[in-house]
């Protein structure tokens, strides 16, 4: 089945280290995302990549960094840096090209939950 | 910069009935509008995606409006189901590049009760 696939589900992290997110998807995406939700807030965008090898910061990257070196894979860092790192993180991709009516629809991943011990 | 506010924040209503939840941006100049859904604990689901272009999408027993003059867009969901009980998501698309970039509202919890 298409989808994007995020891992691990479940994540706790001691203060000062850094973690690894993933994300895959097998949906031939071009644009990839990462999101932060906390709660009674909407969700706000860390990253974003359009491409293979280029990604731009969206509203909230800093304490965070991201790689983009396969079209399917798009992994964010949380590192020491982040100062309130515990949220649930969503990884969404979409279509860029026009197809039908739906181009820019984002699709999403099932999160990833980091707490901070 | 871009505002999305959604209202009501909570609406509780007995199966069968018809509701309409509401969405509101301030900046006028989107590229596109998606209405989601969300369940505890989970990831968002998409349910329409209106372009700029359009006035109305429409998918079963859910039907999204978009007015960019005023700023609004409305999520009519009819003979609601208590399996409609969820969080429903608006956000709003700035068209960066090839990317599409969305600022969301906080959603309305809704729950449909038998």
């Amino acid at each position: 089945d298409g989808g994007i696939t995020q891992s691990p589900k479940y994540l706790f992290r001691k203060e000062g280290q850094n973690v690894t997110l993933s994300c895959e998807q097998n949906l031939n995406h071009d644009a990839m995302y990462w999101y932060r939700q906390d709660p009674g807030q909407g969700l706000r965008l860390i990253y974003y990549s359009q491409i293979v090898n280029d990604f731009q910061k969206g509203d909230i990257a800093e304490g965070y960094s991201v790689s983009r070196e396969k079209k399917e894979s798009f992994p964010l860092t949380v590192t020491s840096a982040q100062k309130n790192p515990t949220a649930f993180y969503l990884c969404a991709s979409s279509i860029t090209q026009v197809f039908e009516g739906r181009n820019g629809e984002l699709f999403f991943g099932e999160g990833s939950r980091l707490t901070v011990l | 910069k871009q505002e999305v506010t959604q209202i009501p924040a909570a609406l509780s209503v007995p199966e069968g009935e018809n509701l309409v939840l509401n969405c509101s941006f301030t900046d006028s100049a989107i590229y596109n509008l998606q209405w989601f859904r969300q369940d505890p604990g989970k990831g968002l689901t998409s349910l329409l995606l209106i372009q700029s272009s359009q006035r109305e999408q429409t998918s079963g027993r859910l039907n999204a409006s978009l007015d960019k003059s005023s700023g609004r867009s409305t999520l009519y969901i009819a003979a609601s189901q208590p399996g409609d009980s969820a969080t429903y998501l608006c956000a709003v698309g700035a068209h960066t590049g090839t990317a599409s970039k969305l600022t969301f509202g906080t959603g309305t919890r809704l729950q449909v009760t038998l």
